[in-house]
């Protein structure tokens, strides 16, 4: 899991609260992803940002948001609108555009009831 | 548009014995492919890639996998397979062109394979 942290592991919320959750790197890199996994779907993209104050949608975006106001910080919010949040999710670093492959953090278990 | 497939949900195998997860992708321009592992309730940990040069690249704990550009597959391999290396697979390609705003960077995941070892 390396120098990528992500907290809270395990996360509870009930039904239309906002929850953010926590993504930090000390790896210096450029470049950080969100990610969303369900059992049997493998990995989605949800939003990735390649320099600070810069983020692009991912193929799930909706229902989400994300800022990037510092290199090492990349926190993601789950808002009332996604209707199907309960999850993992997984946030990721790459080094810069000439590095290919990408680290991750241990992820983050959302339960929302 | 970019996609990887892995034709198996699960692949059991005997401790010992040789091991093979499969991999096709599909891509624009040159593949850039990557395997990676997950094991239960943990993040992915990268186990190797390749970007050019020879077909067979070697990786992490014993792990190797072959590009075979004719077939567009990449699999992944292991000599002799241990009860550890039991967990969750990942095949991924990046997205090889693009521009400044573009998705340059990002990878496309396979759905993933569920290695068991059997003792």
């Amino acid at each position: 899991d390396g120098g990528i942290t992500q907290s809270p592991k395990y996360l509870f919320r009930k039904e239309g609260q906002n929850v953010t959750l926590s993504c930090e790197q000390n790896l210096n890199h450029d470049a950080m992803y969100w990610y969303r996994q369900d059992p049997g779907q493998g990995l989605r993209l949800i939003y990735y940002s390649q320099i600070v104050n810069d983020f692009q949608k991912g193929d799930i975006a909706e229902g989400y948001s994300v800022s990037r106001e510092k290199k090492e910080s990349f926190p993601l919010t789950v808002t009332s609108a996604q209707k199907n949040p309960t999850a993992f999710y997984l946030c990721a670093s790459r080094r810069d555009r000439d590095t290919y492959e990408q680290y991750f953090g241990p992820g983050t278990r959302l339960t929302v009831t | 548009a970019q996609s990887v497939a892995q034709p198996e949900d699960q692949v059991n195998v005997a401790e010992g014995n040789p091991l093979t997860v499969k991999c096709t992708y599909s891509v624009s321009g040159n593949p850039y492919l990557f395997w990676y592992v997950q094991y239960p309730n943990r993040g992915l940990q990268f186990l190797l890639k390749y970007i050019t040069g020879d077909n067979l690249v070697k990786g992490s704990y014993g792990f190797e996998a072959e590009f075979n550009k004719s077939q567009t597959s990449f699999h992944l391999k292991k000599p002799s397979a241990l009860v550890s290396d039991s967990a969750l697979y990942f095949c991924a390609v990046r997205d090889s062109k693009g521009n400044r705003g573009s998705t340059l960077g990002r990878l496309y995941f396979g759905r993933g394979t569920q290695l068991t070892v059997w003792p």
